[in-house]
């Protein structure tokens, strides 16, 4: 069945280094691949998406890459603040049920002043 | 534009009981999905309605349930809770289900 792996958390950064956080999927269609953000006491906040291969999907900094051939969509942000400390999720939406969401675990981001 | 409200924000419940959460999606949205999410399970799909109707249901027991109403309001029921019911339950909205979906801030429920 369709699957994310998203890398284990804590990631614990200082101010102004660059972040990367890995996400690998599975799936038997060509899905659409999205990175959510939840801040403590809140919901989910779409950070960003893309739709087919070779997407590049960015906002707030933040830069992910629709890659098909390795199967991933990792997270980027050449410079982390202390706002960006968060959980972030990776998460799929396969065609035939576009509005089924598979998430991955979440990681959760430390950023140090 | 006002986002996804879901209410209430908190729960607190006792075994054996049972519970209505209620979502009111953004205006102009017909999708509604609901997830559970749980430190253990992640987050998890429970169901999606659009025009009143459940197109999809993920696998929990039949103590889970949900109804969408025509103004696309939606609420979810779960009867005879037990403790591993304790969870973040997510309400997320789309137009018609296709377009990346927004969540609202969830209801924490809590049983005791």
């Amino acid at each position: 069945g369709n699957s994310v792996t998203q890398m284990e958390g804590p990631v614990t950064l200082s101010e102004e280094a660059f972040l990367t956080i890995n996400c690998t999927y599975t799936a038997t269609g060509y899905p659409s691949l999205f990175w959510y953000v939840q801040y403590p006491g809140e919901g989910l906040q779409l950070l960003l998406k893309a739709t087919k291969a070779d997407d590049k999907g960015s906002n707030k900094g933040f830069e992910a890459t629709y890659r098909k051939e390795t199967t991933s969509f990792h997270l980027e942000k050449g410079s982390v603040q202390v706002s960006d400390s968060a959980v972030y999720f990776c998460a799929l939406s396969d065609p035939p049920v576009p509005y089924k969401y598979i998430f991955g675990t979440g990681t959760r981001l430390k950023v140090l002043a | 534009k006002a986002g996804v409200t879901q209410t209430p924000r908190y729960l607190i419940k006792t075994r054996g009981q049972q519970v209505t959460l209620s979502c009111s999606p953004i205006s102009g949205h017909r999708s509604v999905s609901w997830y559970q999410q749980t430190p253990g399970q992640g987050l998890q799909f429970l169901f999606e309605y659009f025009s009143e109707t459940q197109r999809n249901k993920g696998n929990f027991p039949g103590r889970f349930s949900g109804r969408q109403f025509s103004n696309s309001r939606s609420e979810m029921n779960v009867s005879t809770l037990e403790l591993g019911d304790s969870a973040l339950y997510l309400c997320a909205s789309s137009p018609e289900g296709s377009q990346p979906q927004h969540f609202g801030d969830g209801t924490r429920l809590s049983i005791l």
